[in-house]
């Protein structure tokens, strides 16, 4: 397994403003992804953050909303730009740690925002 | 497409008896699937996982689930709930030739009763 952590664990903004969240994982691996999880809802995949590439974003999700880096083998960021109410959602990033293509996925505690 | 649906957005047990949260998939090829669990305000883990060894896996905390083609189903079962066990659990695919995708269930939260 890895121990993923996850900053802040919550934080409450204002409408307008964007708020960065940083994942840091205790060993070097090769994919990381981040999630959304909105009130009352089920996991939806945001995108997955490549090291030296643009990140993919799944449907629905767009590079100017969520801009992602990943400067390294163990981190990662993911900004929630121009903030509304709706984006009040906790956000996970997780981790697979390979080798294989069907490899479950380890999760960060989730970053609780709740935007004003 | 890929998918899974759980057919019970909430179960209610008493302690000490069975539990049964249901979870169906669609998939044209012989899929991996797993069951996470997500107590309050903690994130999420996995309790077990199908990558087409055994149909019948074992889990964590007593859990284990049965993959069962013929009925395209993948049900969590216990046969004895304890109160600690009241959280919400997803049910999850990864998409054939799609790996790190994972599609969530819309979960389902289970209650405890005393």
């Amino acid at each position: 397994s890895a121990v993923i952590s996850q900053k802040p664990s919550r934080d409450i903004c204002q409408r307008g403003t964007s708020l960065t969240i940083q994942c840091q994982v205790d060993s070097q691996v090769t994919m990381m992804f981040w999630y959304r999880q909105q009130p009352g809802q089920s996991l939806t995949l945001i995108a997955t953050a490549n090291q030296g590439s643009e990140a993919t974003y799944e449907s629905g999700f767009v590079i100017d909303k969520f801009p992602i880096s990943r400067p390294n083998l163990t981190f990662s960021t993911l900004t929630v730009s121009n903030m509304s109410p709706e984006d009040s959602s906790i956000y996970l990033c997780s981790v697979d740690l390979g080798p294989g293509a069907y490899n479950e996925q380890f999760f960060g505690p989730g970053t609780r925002l709740t935007v004003l | 497409a890929q998918s899974v649906t759980q057919l019970d957005s909430h179960v209610s047990v008493s302690e000490g008896t069975p539990v049964l949260l249901r979870c169906n998939y669609s998939s044209s090829y012989s899929p991996s699937l797993f069951w996470y669990v997500q107590h309050p305000n903690k994130g999420l883990q996995l309790l077990l996982k199908y990558t087409s060894a055994a149909t019948l896996v074992k889990g964590i905390n007593g859990f284990e689930a049965e993959f069962k083609k013929s009925e395209t189903s993948f049900h969590l079962t216990k046969p004895s709930a304890h109160m600690s066990d009241a959280a919400e659990y997803f049910c999850v695919v990864i998409p054939y030739n799609q790996g790190g995708k994972l599609i969530f269930g819309q979960g389902t939260e289970l209650s405890v009763k005393p």
